[in-house]
Order: structure tokens, then C-alpha cells, then sequence
């Protein structure tokens, strides 16, 4: 029963430095997102997925690529990371039927130093 | 646009107290709403939701009623728990979008001391 599985769940980089943040999902889900946890800012969407082959922007996609090869994947990719992405990474899956509930990662707290 | 708005926490509570979690929401259509709990170090779980307005989700304890006249999903418990400690999200559903994209609020930390 894995859902919906982040790696790694901690990293720490150095300014300037790129990652890729995995998610996978084994629940057959058309929609996918990436959000960003900061203090006070509950949780803001970076990118999305509706399905293989086609993402979008959401509210802050600066400084973050992904891209869908597959419905189970849905990589996000620091090109050049800065201390202001310095935050908690959930993504989250959803089928749509549900009418937008969504089962979520356990999270990456990623560090930028 | 759409967005949401929770009241400001922390929110500290005794065992057995009654909790109130204000949230309210400006949506151009008719979204779902959901309450979001996030325990200590894990992911977001979906509490409960309502996707039409009087529909009133409820799951362990916890209930909220889809106001639409007062834009309005307030979580409520009768009677709270220590284990109830955790981090609450009020979230719409982005109406019409079709893609599973949600909107949330910034999150109601609750303590409960026993």
C-alpha cells in the first residue's frame, strides 16, 4: 500500500547546486502536483501534472522544471538552487473523481545553504 | 480569484475541550472543500470533505458544513484529544480546472495538553 512515495526525505545544497525530488505514485492518478510548505504560508503550488506528457505552472514555478514521462513519476527539478527555496516538498496525487482530494508524500525538507 | 483563509494558531486547548477552526473561502464557482491534518514530521492526510453547499463532512470526531451563504467551512470537535495535536489545512478544490490542483489556507496548528 505505498501511494504515494517522496525521495529522499531530507537533503541539504549548496547555493547554486541542482537536484532532482522524486515522486512516484502506484495508484493510477491522472493529476499530480508539487507544492511548497513555508511557515505561515500554508501550502503553494509549484507545478502541475493532468496527465502523461503534459504539465503546467502553478502559483510559484520559478526556479523549478518537472517534466511526466510516465502517469506513475513526476520529478521536480532544481536547476539552480537558492536559500529562498529553502522549504517542505509534498506532492500529491489525485484521480480526479474525488473532485480534487488528493493523497500527498511525507515530504522533502530540503535545506539551502 | 480563489484563496482561503483560516483563522491564526497556534490554537492551545485542554483534553475533552471543544474546538473551533475557523476557515472562509472566495471562489468564482462551486468548489469542494477539505480539511487538510498534518501530524508531526508526515504528509498531509485528508480529514474530511464537502463538495455541494449543506453537505457536512465528518470523519473521527471532526465535522464541518459547507456554508455557501457564509463562505464558510468550520471545523469543529466536540471533544479534543491529545492526539488530536497537529497541523490543520482548509483547502478548495479549484472549480472548473479539472486538474486536481487545490487551493489552501495557511494552516491552524492545535496543542492539546492533557
Amino acid at each position: 500500500n505505498a501511494g504515494v512515495t517522496q525521495t529522499p526525505k531530507f537533503q541539504v545544497l549548496k547555493t547554486g547546486q541542482s537536484m532532482t525530488l522524486q515522486c512516484a505514485q502506484d495508484m493510477n492518478h491522472e493529476y499530480m502536483s508539487w507544492y511548497r510548505q513555508d511557515p505561515g504560508m500554508g501550502l503553494r503550488l509549484i507545478h502541475y501534472s493532468v496527465g502523461a506528457g503534459i504539465t503546467d505552472q502553478g502559483e510559484v514555478p520559478n526556479g523549478y522544471n518537472v517534466s511526466r514521462s510516465t502517469t506513475e513519476d513526476f520529478p521536480l527539478r532544481l536547476l539552480s538552487a537558492a536559500p529562498s527555496q529553502t522549504s517542505v516538498y509534498f506532492c500529491a496525487s489525485s484521480s480526479g473523481t474525488g473532485r480534487g482530494e488528493a493523497f500527498f508524500g511525507q515530504g522533502t525538507r530540503l535545506t539551502v545553504v | 480569484g480563489n484563496s482561503v483563509t483560516q483563522m491564526e494558531g497556534p490554537v492551545t486547548l485542554s483534553e475533552e475541550a471543544f474546538l473551533t477552526i475557523n476557515c472562509t473561502y472566495t471562489a468564482t464557482g462551486y468548489p469542494s472543500l477539505f480539511w487538510y491534518v498534518q501530524y508531526p514530521g508526515e504528509g498531509l492526510q485528508l480529514l474530511l470533505k464537502a463538495t455541494k453547499a449543506d453537505d457536512k463532512g465528518s470523519n473521527k470526531g471532526f465535522e464541518a458544513t459547507y456554508r455557501k451563504e457564509t463562505t464558510s467551512f468550520h471545523l469543529e470537535k466536540g471533544s479534543v484529544q491529545v492526539s488530536d495535536s497537529a497541523v490543520y489545512f482548509c483547502a478548495l478544490s479549484v472549480p472548473g480546472s479539472n486538474t486536481g490542483k487545490l487551493i489552501f489556507g495557511q494552516g491552524t496548528t492545535l496543542q492539546v495538553k492533557p
